[in-house]
């Protein structure tokens, strides 16, 4: 079956544009998390959704920052007025139940802002 | 002090080596994850525990509850497994998103 996918896989922006970055989860995975990993550094949670339960948003850095999941399924991460420290790779991963089981990721969106 | 913290940041070992990772984590945890990346930065989940041993081929993850440490082994190292390692952990209670450690550059040489 399909993993996790994710787009586009590379994306160049200008400072102060918005993004989108698009993750479709494995079908059936209830539990789907926004991740990013920052060039040399590790990474970092942004943002949790499980089921139709409010998500954890506890990890985005600004209000620039908002995602939403439509259906259960697919989720789409907004990036607004970006700055050049948003750069990175976006990462989405989903799992079945959100009960701390193995997480798949997708491949990730590289994200660069000029 | 980060939550999750490993060791060492960099490994060189040569082919066929015993390859220890080391992961100690400072929160009460459900369960710890040993993820895998490779350069192209794909990240593949390896395991997750949260009492005892697991072993899939070469690899082998433990866990020390009460000493809230765990440890990746890799035996008879190949080239192919140079790749960064990282552990993570899904702390206990509603929070289910992952904290990740720094993570290990290993590069086994032929």
């Amino acid at each position: 079956g399909a993993g996790v996918s994710q787009s586009p896989s590379n994306k160049v922006t200008e400072k102060g544009k918005d993004v989108e970055l698009r993750c479709d989860p494995i079908s059936g995975h209830t539990a789907l998390y926004w991740y990013r990993q920052s060039l040399g550094q590790g990474l970092e949670f942004l943002i949790y959704f499980q089921g139709n339960s409010a998500p954890d948003k506890s990890g985005l850095p600004s209000d620039r920052f908002s995602a939403e999941r439509t259906g259960g399924s697919v989720s789409t991460l907004t990036i607004q007025r970006t700055q050049q420290e948003d750069s990175a790779v976006y990462l989405c991963a989903s799992s079945l139940a959100g009960n701390g089981e193995t997480q798949y990721f997708g491949p990730g969106t590289r994200l660069l802002v000029l | 002090k980060n939550e999750v913290e490993q060791s060492p940041q960099n490994l060189t070992a040569q082919e066929g080596e015993f390859i220890t990772i080391n992961c100690s984590y400072s929160v009460g945890i459900s369960a710890l994850h040993w993820l895998q990346q490779h350069p192209g930065g794909g990240i593949v989940s390896l395991f997750m525990l949260s009492s005892g041993k697991k072993k899939h081929g070469r690899l082998i993850a433990t866990i020390n509850i009460q000493e809230k440490h765990s440890s990746l082994h890799i035996t008879a190292s190949h080239p192919r497994d140079s790749a960064v390692y990282i552990c993570a952990a899904t702390a206990s209670g509603s929070a289910r998103q992952l904290t990740f450690g720094s993570g290990t550059q290993l590069t086994v040489l032929p």
